[in-house]
């Protein structure tokens, strides 16, 4: 079945530090690909999205490039806040009907 | 538009009890769908609604768990003799149609602590 990998957290860095958080996954055909956020004490929210290959999704500072031919969906920022501090969690679309998640990365921002 | 609302926010309850928790989706929202998530992990589909009808229940629903959406409206999660492996928290999201271009909005979520 579908799945997803994300690197293990937790992911320690200082204030404007660059911010890598792999992640991969299987999926029959070419899913949607999505990042969501979960802040300490809050639901998850959707931080961003691509929906077919070599698309770049983006949002308050963040990127992720759909990567077909590796299949993978890595999230970017090129300067973290310690607002940033979070549990990421990186979900394909599964044939359109839902969304799987992977098991999250926490990121720990030090001022 | 007031988001998706779950209630109740926590519940504690003893093993073997019955417990229903009730999502209230984005109003134009036809998809609705259920997930847990325990501790460090993330969150795992259980069912999901498309109006009123059931349409895919994962095997990880077993046959303690049973989900209605009678008008394709809200949606009540139902969990009978409890047992303290269903200590989670409990996610109600919902879409409008396939997730496929905006993904979903999710709810607060219930958190249930089975003693």
């Amino acid at each position: 079945g579908d799945s997803v990998t994300q690197m293990e957290g937790p992911v320690t860095l200082s204030e404007e530090a660059f911010l890598t958080i792999n992640c991969t996954y299987t999926a029959t055909g070419y899913p949607s690909l999505f990042w969501y956020v979960q802040y300490p004490g809050e639901g998850l929210q959707l931080l961003l999205k691509a929906t077919k290959a070599d698309d770049k999704g983006s949002n308050k500072g963040f990127e992720a490039t759909y990567r077909k031919e590796t299949t993978s969906f890595h999230l970017e920022k090129g300067s973290v806040q310690v607002s940033d501090s979070a549990v990421y969690f990186c979900a394909p679309n599964n044939a359109g009907n839902m969304l799987t998640f992977g098991g999250g990365t926490r990121l720990m921002v030090k001022p | 538009d007031t988001g998706v609302s779950q209630d109740p926010r926590h519940k504690i309850t003893k093993r073997g009890q019955n417990v229903t928790f009730r999502c209230d989706p984005i109003s134009e929202h036809n998809r609705l769908y259920w997930y847990r998530q325990t501790l460090g992990q993330g969150p795992e589909f259980l069912t999901y609604f498309q109006n009123e009808a059931q349409l895919e229940k994962s095997r990880l629903l077993s046959d303690r768990f049973s989900a209605e959406r009678p008008k394709g409206s809200f949606s009540t999660l139902e969990i009978q003799r409890t047992e303290q492996g269903d200590s989670a928290m409990y996610l109600c999201a919902s879409s409008l149609g396939d997730p496929t271009l905006r993904g979903y909005t999710f709810g607060s979520g219930t958190r249930l602590t089975v003693v």
